[in-house]
């Protein structure tokens, strides 16, 4: 597609259920982002892959939070168990490599709400 | 103390004003700085990239401050479509890093 594309775009889910968000980055594009941002919040780095592997895993705030890349592509992100504090929206993001000054391009990002 | 800091707002302005914002950061590894520009609900999008020597972009500039740790943007002649959030953004890592600020708000009034 012309653009990063995530699904679903909007998820209400029950405390406690697991849910799996899915990012489609830009055709080409080696380096996936993803970043959380809360209601009001500024965006907060989860984790990063170039290729299929995440050199920075670093921003996942618990195990119940896991990410996979396969075929250097489509990535999805899980979360386990959730809680109502993991309700926020998950962007996604990438890049045509990690270099600096690559330009990453966001999609619209998942809006997931635990109730 | 957050690795990039900006003042939150939000800054209303008349069209036509002249605005600034300034951000800090703390982590003098930082490489490389751009602004992102986020409307309501919507994706940050990129405004443009900072370079100590200044960059300019029609009524918007850019300025870096390595010395003092700090990212300026100057917007001139505000637009009503200016309105949105302004996120400073510094990267580490070789590039593999991009850590956002919380953002400045800006609402540009009749």
């Amino acid at each position: 597609g012309a653009g990063v594309s995530q699904s679903p775009s909007n998820k209400v889910t029950e405390k406690g259920k697991d849910v799996e968000l899915r990012c489609d980055p830009i055709s080409g594009h080696t380096a996936l982002y993803w970043y959380r941002q809360s209601l009001g919040q500024g965006l907060e780095f989860l984790i990063y892959f170039q290729g299929n592997s995440a050199p920075d895993k670093s921003g996942l705030p618990s195990d119940r939070f896991s990410a996979e890349r396969t075929g250097g592509s489509v990535s999805t992100l899980t979360i386990q168990r959730t809680q109502q504090e993991d309700s926020a929206v998950y962007l996604c993001a990438s890049s045509i490599s990690s270099g600096l000054g690559n330009t990453i391009y966001f999609g619209e990002g998942s809006w997931l709400t635990v109730v | 103390r957050k690795e990039v800091e900006q003042d939150p707002g939000p800054f209303n302005v008349p069209e036509g004003a002249t605005v600034a914002f300034n951000c800090t950061y703390s982590n003098s590894a930082s490489q490389s700085f751009f602004w992102y520009r986020q409307d309501c609900r919507k994706e940050p999008k990129l405004l443009m990239s900072v370079y100590s020597s200044g960059n300019e972009d029609g009524r918007f500039t850019a300025q870096l401050n390595r010395a003092s740790q700090y990212i300026s943007l100057l917007i001139r002649d505000s637009k009503l479509s200016d309105s949105a959030t302004y996120l400073c953004v510094g990267v580490t890592g070789g590039g593999n890093k991009l850590t956002f600020g919380t953002g400045t708000q800006l609402k540009v009034e009749l």
